[in-house]
């Protein structure tokens, strides 16, 4: 079947650190892959996606490239803000369904 | 910037009773979509719903949950009879047709007594 794993968190650095949140997935077909972010008390945004293996998806100065060989897509940026204190959750759509398959969620808390 | 609205934020009822969750997609999205997380879990896919019916639902939408498109802006979702496993929190998803990118409600926390 198709899923998702996420690294557990929550995950807390300090202003301009590295950020890394792993996501692997495992799928019967050749899936898209995506990353959204939950900020406080609101829905579920795209951040960012890839299609097919070796793209790499791009947004606000994150970044994931999509990893067949690995089946990773893990979640990038270089120098994090407090504003990116937020829940991550990393997800497929497999060829042929519509349904997203999500991951359990990342939570990102940068502090000043 | 268009945006999928859900009301109620919070619901709050007793097990056994019927609740209603209401979604309004955005406007020229055709596909609709309902996810659900439990506290500290996966969010986890329902249903979608296109050209007026039900195109796939996973294991968890049994004959207790119903969705109707009742015109033409509102996507609901019909629990009939509530169980303390159902408190989770709802969302609603819309796309257009030939993009992969679905946007989501702010959701609604269901909270069964």
């Amino acid at each position: 079947g198709n899923s998702v794993t996420q690294m557990e968190g929550p995950v807390t650095l300090s202003e301009e650190a590295f950020l890394t949140i792993n996501c692997t997935y495992t799928a019967t077909g050749y899936p898209s892959l995506f990353w959204y972010v939950q900020y406080p008390g609101e829905g579920l945004q795209l951040l960012l996606k890839a299609t097919k293996a070796d793209d790499k998806g791009s947004n606000k100065g994150f970044e994931a490239t999509y990893r067949k060989e690995t089946t990773s897509f893990h979640l990038e940026k270089g120098s994090v803000q407090v504003s990116d204190s937020a829940v991550y959750f990393c997800a497929l759509r497999n060829t042929g369904f519509q349904k997203l398959v999500f991951g359990t969620g990342t939570r990102l808390l940068v502090s000043p | 910037e268009p945006e999928v609205t859900q009301t109620p934020s919070h619901q709050v009822t007793q097990m056994g009773q019927e609740v209603i969750l209401r979604c309004v997609p955005i406007s020229n999205h055709l596909y609709f979509y309902w996810y659900r997380q439990i506290l500290g879990q996966k969010v986890e896919f329902l249903v979608s719903f296109y050209n007026n019916e039900i195109s796939e639902k996973s294991e968890i939408f049994d004959d207790q949950f119903s969705v109707e498109r009742p015109d033409g802006s509102n996507f609901t979702l019909k629990i009939r009879s509530t169980k303390l496993e159902d408190s989770a929190m709802y969302f609603c998803a819309s796309n257009q047709r030939g993009s992969e990118t679905q946007y989501f409600g702010p959701g609604t926390r269901l909270l069964v007594l």
